[in-house]
């Protein structure tokens, strides 16, 4: 079955506590972003990486860093979480980033990873 | 900075009627703009998407009408169930750019 996954789907953190969020899709997807999604606020993009070894900053990056090694893998690190992070976190991935010239662009979502950091 | 600004936030409309949401963006490069549909607890899934160069798009009882010139998009629901409750989210993105700017989002409640 084609999907995003993302682990783990709920985490309680404390203050500075490294940790990771990993997303995973098997659809061979170029194209991978991570979102958060706060109240009222809607879904701001983090990260995104285009292609294996390519990525650059979404909207608010600032806290947060990403790899990608591997095309189906695109981890979320945070490496001293704050309170501020607390927020629901989303992965997605789109086949290719045309900028809306083809199909390609529709991005499928992870279940998405509910995090708290106290 | 780019931006996309949504309204209402809140919808409420009884079963069978129209609902409309729309959005606004400030990147005039914007030439393709989905929507999403995100129902409570679950992931954002898309339900229509327009490209700049169609000024209308329809998928059985939702439809995307697009103004380039006034920069704006719209949302059109029409004979609303139950089941259409959820949050709307409107996007914006560009060739040659790689980031998609989300609006943020129109919770549509569909009374029975």
């Amino acid at each position: 079955e084609a999907q995003v996954t993302q682990n783990p789907r709920y985490l309680i953190t404390v203050t500075g506590k490294k940790l990771t969020v990993t997303c995973s899709q098997n659809m061979n997807h170029e194209y991978m972003s991570w979102y958060r999604q706060d109240p009222g606020l809607g879904l701001r993009q983090i990260y995104y990486s285009m292609n294996v070894e390519v990525t650059d900053k979404g909207d608010v990056p600032e806290g947060y860093k990403v790899s990608r090694k591997e095309k189906r893998n695109f981890p979320l690190i945070l490496e001293s979480p704050s309170p501020n992070q607390t927020s629901l976190y989303f992965c997605a991935s789109s086949l290719s980033f045309s900028g809306g010239q083809t199909s390609t662009d529709t991005q499928y979502f992870g279940p998405g990873t509910r995090l708290t950091v106290l | 900075g780019e931006n996309v600004e949504q309204h209402p936030s809140t919808l409420s409309v009884q079963e069978g009627d129209s609902a409309v949401i729309k959005c606004t963006y400030s990147d005039s490069a914007s030439n393709y703009f989905p929507w999403y549909k995100q129902e409570l607890g679950k992931r954002p899934q898309l339900i229509i998407d327009i490209r700049s160069n169609v000024g209308e798009k329809k998928d059985q009882r939702i439809a995307v009408t697009l103004n380039k010139t006034a920069k704006h998009f719209s949302l059109h629901i029409t004979e609303t169930q139950p089941e259409d409750s959820a949050v709307y989210f409107c996007a914006a993105t560009h060739t040659g750019g790689f980031k998609t700017i989300f609006g943020a989002g129109t919770r549509l409640f569909v009374k029975a």
